[in-house]
């Protein structure tokens, strides 16, 4: 059974420093995904991550993906107010295009 | 418009009642998933369907159930509501042609039961 894990659960980050969450899973994958939620909405999609090695960027967040670490990293460059929401990692197992989550990090950014 | 769509967007019932959450899609996609969402946590698979005549069970599938009517619309059934079922429900979409396979999600429905 695929099991996906987020650290941390929280993060409390100040305005202009650098952070990073980590999503760990436990079976072969070469897909995996980062949506965001702000508090009573839907998810939205941030980064498709197909291949060892694969990297993504968009504004001040960057995520990677290494295979054989079974590790995904979301990285947050000199974060702002506006990052303040919950990041989730899914996996899709066998490219079955079923997804398992992870339990979420939820991020506060403080001025 | 919305490309994926859920009714109602809030539900309170008690408990023993029939409930029925509908999702709609005008995205073209073929495959459909239902997910709950529980404070706290990641969303979990209750069905997915990737045509119209296919239904799969996901990890917390009992207690639901499911139908694909159409391409476009998949509801998720709850044949007697249980307190322990109020969560938030998530309808996405994907299309297996597509780069990546990324899901879209709905607005998501409120269910609480009483």
């Amino acid at each position: 059974e695929l099991k996906v894990e987020q650290n941390p659960l929280f993060l409390s980050m100040q305005e202009g420093k650098n952070y990073t969450i980590y999503c760990n899973y436990s079976t072969t994958s070469d897909r995996l995904y980062w949506y965001r939620q702000d508090p009573g909405k839907s998810l939205e999609s941030l980064f498709v991550l197909l291949s060892n090695g694969a990297v993504k960027q968009e504004g001040r967040l960057m995520a990677s993906l290494d295979t054989k670490a079974r590790l995904s990293t979301l990285h947050i460059t000199a974060a702002v107010h506006d990052l303040s929401a919950t990041y989730f990692c899914a996996v899709d197992e066998a490219a079955g295009n079923k997804l398992t989550f992870g339990g979420g990090t939820r991020v506060l950014v403080k001025p | 418009d919305a490309d994926v769509t859920q009714t109602p967007r809030n539900r309170i019932t008690k408990t023993g009642k029939r409930i029925m959450l509908e999702c709609s899609q005008t995205k073209g996609h073929d495959r459909m998933y239902w997910y709950r969402q529980d404070p706290g946590l990641g969303l979990r698979l209750i069905y997915y369907s990737f045509d119209v005549k296919d239904i799969n069970k996901g990890e917390i599938s009992d207690g639901y159930s499911v139908s694909r009517q159409a391409q476009a619309k998949f509801s998720l059934s709850l044949e007697s509501a249980i307190p322990n079922q109020t969560a938030l429900y998530f309808c996405a979409t994907s299309d297996f042609s597509g780069v990546g396979n990324e899901q879209f999600f709905g607005p998501g429905t409120r269910l609480t039961v009483l």
